[in-house]
């Protein structure tokens, strides 16, 4: 079974800190990996796609890197309005598959 | 901008059919590349894919719901449908519809609905 992992599950920070978080997938997926953050009550949103390219109107405080099994999540500056949980998703034609999730909030 | 809207029953009784429909609007279902998908969370937890379907009607589903899943579209009402067959509490989740974008490699999902919470109890 392909699997995505997330770490940690969940941090605190203060505003304006440097925020990483890593998606570990279980094979290769080369640079499949798209990143999404979901506040609550609220559907995700995209805010990036093939592991890197930030969608049209995020702001460039968010980044990611990495490629096949590792990537990197990264608020260069933490923010209120970033309080959010923050999923990783695979894409492995045609299977879908998001990690657990890491729970962002303010210190 | 693409707009998603799910509607549908918010309560189902076990054993029963949960039936769903995704209206789209700002852009045709039948969109060159586009895919559309059904996705669901269960309370407190992540998320999880259900299925895709294509415009022409192909389509594909997460294999551990694949015996219980359908998904259809009627082009005509710029409309998609999710139908989960014997329902268990187990199925009681926030339904998601979205739209798979044929951008890069990775397919990502760029558009969701608001989300709509089924119960199953009796």
């Amino acid at each position: 079974d392909f699997q995505m992992t997330q770490s940690p599950s969940s941090l605190s920070a203060s505003v304006g800190d440097r925020v990483t978080i890593t998606c570990q997938a279980s094979q290769d997926i080369t640079n499949y990996l798209n990143w999404y953050q979901q506040k609550p009550g609220k559907a995700p949103k995209l805010l990036i796609y093939d592991a890197s390219i930030l969608e049209t109107g995020v702001p460039s405080r968010f980044s990611g890197s990495g490629s096949g099994t590792d990537f990197t999540f990264t608020i260069s500056s933490l923010q209120p309005e970033d309080i959010a949980t923050y999923y990783c998703q695979q894409y492995d034609n045609p299977l879908f598959t998001f990690g657990p999730g890491t729970k962002v909030d303010i210190k | 901008q693409v707009q998603l809207q799910e509607s549908g029953p918010g309560l189902v009784k076990p054993s029963q059919t949960l039936s769903l429909t995704c209206t789209v609007s700002g852009g045709s279902i039948s969109s060159g590349g586009y895919y559309w998908s059904w996705i669901r969370q269960h309370p407190g937890k992540g998320l999880e894919w259900i299925g895709y379907i294509y415009y022409s009607g192909s389509t594909y589903y997460n294999p551990s719901l694949k015996s219980r899943v359908t998904i259809s579209v009627d082009t005509s009402k710029n409309q998609f449908s999710l139908k989960l067959r014997s329902v268990t509490a187990a199925d009681t989740a926030v339904y998601y519809c979205a739209s798979v974008a044929p951008r890069g490699y990775s397919y990502p999902f760029d558009y969701w609905g608001q989300g709509t919470l089924v119960t199953v109890s009796s």
